[in-house]
């Protein structure tokens, strides 16, 4: 089975700059999840999709942040204007989320640089 | 905001030694999950631990949950350098409107030496 595929798996930006990633994940997986993980912390979420709507965006920074999944399966992380503390690995997971299958399955990350 | 807490931060062991590490949480969960990160990759989930459970083993992995201390601990044993990585712990709760919310802590950094 195909893991959560991520792109692009690295991308420097100067400030003020805006930038998009892209996920694919796990066939069949209804809810999708992006997170946000700084250096020397754990991840924390930023959105949860459920299909093609939004579960619960409400760590989401909606002033530069935006994020899609049309047709229920890719989706894609905007950030415009980037900024210097957004420099940070950018993470996207997957899961059935039914009861006994709440395990989320979390592809490689986009390492964004913001300088 | 993190909700989970490890505890050490950091760990150095011997190859073969047993490895524990702990976390508390603050606020009730429906369970509780482990995740392992090697350096610059992505989070591999480990074993998850419901709310209604004490303990539960999978391989060389021992977690325990106390839902009366908000705490849980994780223990490998015999441990090997491939077991080199960040452990996280992240509690799992639902939240109105179908929210399932992952919250991780700062993990604790596990070096094995050969």
């Amino acid at each position: 089975e195909a893991g959560v595929a991520q792109s692009p798996r690295y991308k420097i930006i100067e400030k003020r700059q805006s930038v998009a990633f892209w996920c694919n994940p796990i066939s069949g997986h209804a809810t999708l999840y992006w997170y946000q993980q700084i250096l020397g912390q754990g991840p924390k979420l930023l959105i949860q999709f459920q299909n093609n709507g939004v579960v619960d965006d409400s760590q989401l920074p909606k002033d530069r942040f935006s994020a899609e999944r049309l047709k229920g399966v890719d989706s894609t992380l905007k950030i415009q204007p980037a900024k210097l503390e957004d420099s940070a690995v950018y993470l996207c997971a997957s899961s059935l989320l039914r009861a006994g299958q709440e395990t989320q399955y979390f592809g490689p990350g986009t390492r964004l640089l913001v300088l | 905001s993190q909700q989970g807490e490890e505890d050490p931060q950091a760990l150095s062991i011997q190859e073969g030694e047993n490895a524990t590490m702990n976390c508390s949480y603050k606020t009730s969960i429906n369970n509780l999950q482990w995740y392992r990160q090697n350096s610059g990759r992505g989070l591999v989930h480990l074993i998850l631990i419901r709310s209604n459970e004490r303990e539960k083993h999978s391989g060389r992995l021992r977690v325990t949950l106390d839902t009366s201390k908000k705490s849980s601990s994780l223990l490998i044993t015999a441990s090997r350098a491939a077991d080199t990585a960040s452990y996280f712990c992240a509690t799992a709760s639902y939240s109105g409107a179908g929210s399932y919310q992952l919250t991780f802590g700062k993990g604790t950094k596990l070096s094995v030496i050969p």
